[in-house]
């Protein structure tokens, strides 16, 4: 089954660029999407399609996917950006769905 | 505006079965698929399944394929998911997520607020 391997944790100062990786074998073939999940909370969808930002999710989010990984950048991280970090993908081999692991975002 | 409620949190004793229920309103109902996605505590976001909610076609997780049905009622706009057989290791928040459109490879950019189900003797 196909897996994405995600970094259990990333620390940043506030303002500083969070930069939260997502690997898998060929993932560059895949659309990639990026959800953020606060605490007691349901997912936002904060990056679809590698890069593209739904309404009302800031510039400072931003994506990109190549090769073997696929990457959320958050420049100017704030407090409110503390959370868990998700990407996703259809596995067309399977015709599963498959999650990362999830990155929690700390803010110093 | 797109809305996803779910029913309420349940509690099961090993060997039941839950359906839990997820109604959409502020969009067309049968133009989309939905996915059940389920969170133990303190663990990743895990698929279960997927509807197209439009000719009711499903697929579902190889791990919960022999467990788990989904269903959807479009006079109600709701979908369904039964999880039978239930063990404590089924003790989760349950999501429903609305597909953006058909393609199985689309976004999930809608959330349902997660229903709680606890396995317990």
């Amino acid at each position: 089954s196909y897996v994405l391997t995600q970094s259990p944790s990333v620390s940043v100062a506030p303002g500083q660029t969070a930069t939260i990786t997502c690997g898998g074998d060929n993932i560059g073939r895949k659309s990639v999407h990026w959800y953020q999940q606060k605490p007691g909370q349901a997912p936002v969808l904060v990056i679809y399609y590698h890069s593209d930002r739904p309404s009302g999710i800031p510039e400072r989010f931003s994506g990109s996917n190549s090769a073997n990984t696929a990457t959320l950048t958050i420049t100017r991280v704030e407090a409110g950006d503390e959370a868990d970090y998700y990407c996703h993908v259809w596995d067309t081999t399977t015709d599963h769905v498959v999650f990362g692991g999830g990155t929690k975002l700390t803010v110093l | 505006q797109v809305q996803l409620v779910q029913s309420g949190p349940e509690v099961r004793k090993p060997g039941a079965s839950v359906k839990i229920s997820c109604k959409a309103s502020g969009y067309s109902f049968t133009s989309f698929a939905m996915h059940w996605v389920r969170q133990a505590p303190g663990q990743r976001l895990e698929w279960m399944g997927y509807i197209n909610a439009g000719n009711g076609d499903t697929k579902y997780s190889q791990r919960f394929q022999d467990r788990v049905s989904i269903t959807r009622d479009t006079s109600a706009g709701t979908v369904h998911m039964e999880v039978s057989s239930l063990r404590s290791e089924d003790t989760a928040i349950y999501f429903c997520a609305r597909n953006n459109g058909y393609y199985y490879g689309a976004p999930a950019d809608y959330w349902g607020q997660g229903t709680l189900v606890t396995v317990s003797s």
